[in-house]
């Protein structure tokens, strides 16, 4: 059974560039969740969907971040431009409805230079 | 202010031994305390779910206890194992959907031969 599934799992790259961070859930699962996790802040929820639309991006930090899904089997995180302090872990996660438990996927890596 | 607070940072001990990791919650109204275990370079996994009305939860090695009333809660690991290595975050959830979960910022458990 194939857990939630992120692309690329590293990615470095020079400031000013754009980023676009992928994401296939757990297929039936309806709720999908992208985290930034760092040293200094740990987890925090920029966005999440539900039905594939989009519930809550309160999280988002700036404009230079936005978050699609345009069905159910599959989410972009885009940085555009992307800073240097963009730079940590960006996490994936999908749920069930029904207050289940969500699924992490392995996360990407990003590192801006 | 985080309102899921963990201690220790971190904490290392020898294989065999018992530790109990701690964490301390102000998030009200409050509906579910989770704990996820995060392996290097892995995507958290649920370890426990408690509701209000539960008290303790096991899986395997790994008991939580939770205290509503005082608002704290803890991990007991039994027997520790090398595996055991990790980051264990403590996630509180104010709703039963589940999609608002507040983070701890987790303790670093080193296990060590």
């Amino acid at each position: 059974d194939a857990g939630v599934i992120q692309s690329p799992r590293h990615e470095v790259t020079e400031m000013g560039q754009e980023v676009t961070l992928r994401c296939k859930p757990i297929s039936g699962h309806n709720s999908l969740f992208w985290y930034r996790q760092t040293m200094m802040r740990g987890l925090e929820l920029l966005i999440y969907f539900n039905n594939n639309v989009p519930i809550d991006d309160s999280g988002m930090p700036e404009d230079r971040f936005s978050a699609k899904m345009p069905n159910a089997s599959f989410s972009t995180l885009k940085i555009q431009p992307s800073e240097p302090r963009d730079s940590a872990v960006y996490f994936c996660a999908s749920s069930s409805s029904g207050g289940q438990p969500q699924h992490f996927g392995d996360g990407t890596r990003l590192s801006i230079l | 202010k985080n309102q899921v607070e963990q201690s220790p940072q971190s904490l290392i001990i020898l294989e065999g031994k018992n530790c109990t990791l701690q964490c301390n919650y102000t998030v009200s109204p409050f509906s579910n305390l989770r704990w996820y275990k995060q392996d290097t370079g892995r995507g958290p996994v649920s370890l426990t779910i408690m509701t209000f009305s539960e008290n303790t939860k096991s899986n395997g090695r790994y008991t939580a206890t939770l205290d509503a009333d005082t608002k704290q809660s803890s991990l007991h690991i039994t027997a520790s194992q090398l595996s055991d290595s990790a980051s264990y975050i403590c996630v509180v959830s104010p709703r039963e959907d589940n999609n608002d979960m507040r983070f701890g910022a987790g303790t670093r458990l080193t296990v060590k031969p």
